[in-house]
């Protein structure tokens, strides 16, 4: 069984550009959450997408965007980069369905964005 | 809202030997789900043990154990017979329980153990 993939691994971006991160989860998997991960911040909730609507929201500003298709896969979305934005974004997916055994999140190796 | 506390920054513990990581949290919540997770110098978040907090027995994985003490919001993971791969970051992480409430994880700030030879 294929892992969660997160793609592109390494990004480098400038200053006010805007830059779209994937993740394919797990087959049959139907929610995508989305993390980010700096030193001073820790790991931090961004949103959660189940069947292809945000279902938890963080507190991040409206820069951060996310959507999920009808295959699960899900593309997290920051415009307007700022330096603070420098980070890990780790994708974890999870069966969705709210409890019992089955329930734990499966990551991603994350994606590295730099900002210049 | 959740949080979850991790007190030692950073841990250190010879190999073969125990060493025991804390971890508190604060919630109103009845039912909900605890993990560790370890995330080792490649960065993948690893899944170490999990705990639903209606059970009162303690999970254990292998060299992988649990104290849940859930009157105290407390939930340490002790690591027997450690091994030079256990040195990573490990994570405390908390869950709501319900369909309702997703999947949302919310993480303590780790505690960075290091095994030596």
């Amino acid at each position: 069984k294929a892992g969660v993939t997160q793609t592109p691994r390494y990004l480098i971006k400038t200053r006010g550009q805007q830059v779209t991160l994937s993740c394919s989860p797990i087959s049959g998997h139907r929610s995508v959450s989305w993390y980010q991960q700096t030193p001073g911040q820790g790991l931090q909730f961004l949103f959660e997408y189940f069947s292809e609507t945000q279902r938890n929201k963080g507190n991040f500003p409206g820069r951060f965007s996310g959507r999920q298709f009808s295959n699960s896969r899900s593309e997290m979305n920051v415009s307007t980069l700022e330096l603070g934005d420098s980070a890990l974004y780790l994708c974890a997916s999870s069966l969705g369905v709210g409890g019992g055994m089955n329930t734990e999140a499966f990551f991603g190796q994350g994606t590295r964005l730099t900002v210049v | 809202a959740q949080t979850v506390t991790q007190s030692q920054p950073e841990m250190s513990v010879q190999e073969a030997e125990t060493v025991t990581l804390s971890c508190t949290y604060d919630t109103s919540e009845s039912n909900y789900y605890l993990f560790w997770y370890k995330q080792p110098p490649s960065r993948q978040m690893i899944l170490v043990i999990r705990q639903e907090a209606y059970k009162q027995q303690n999970a254990t994985e292998n060299r992988f154990s649990v104290n849940f003490q859930k009157a105290a919001k407390s939930f340490s993971l002790k690591i027997s017979d450690s091994q030079l791969g256990d040195t990573a970051m490990y994570f405390c992480a908390f869950m709501k329980h319900g369909r309702s409430s997703g999947d949302k994880l919310t993480f303590g700030t780790g505690t960075r153990l290091a095994v030596r030879p």
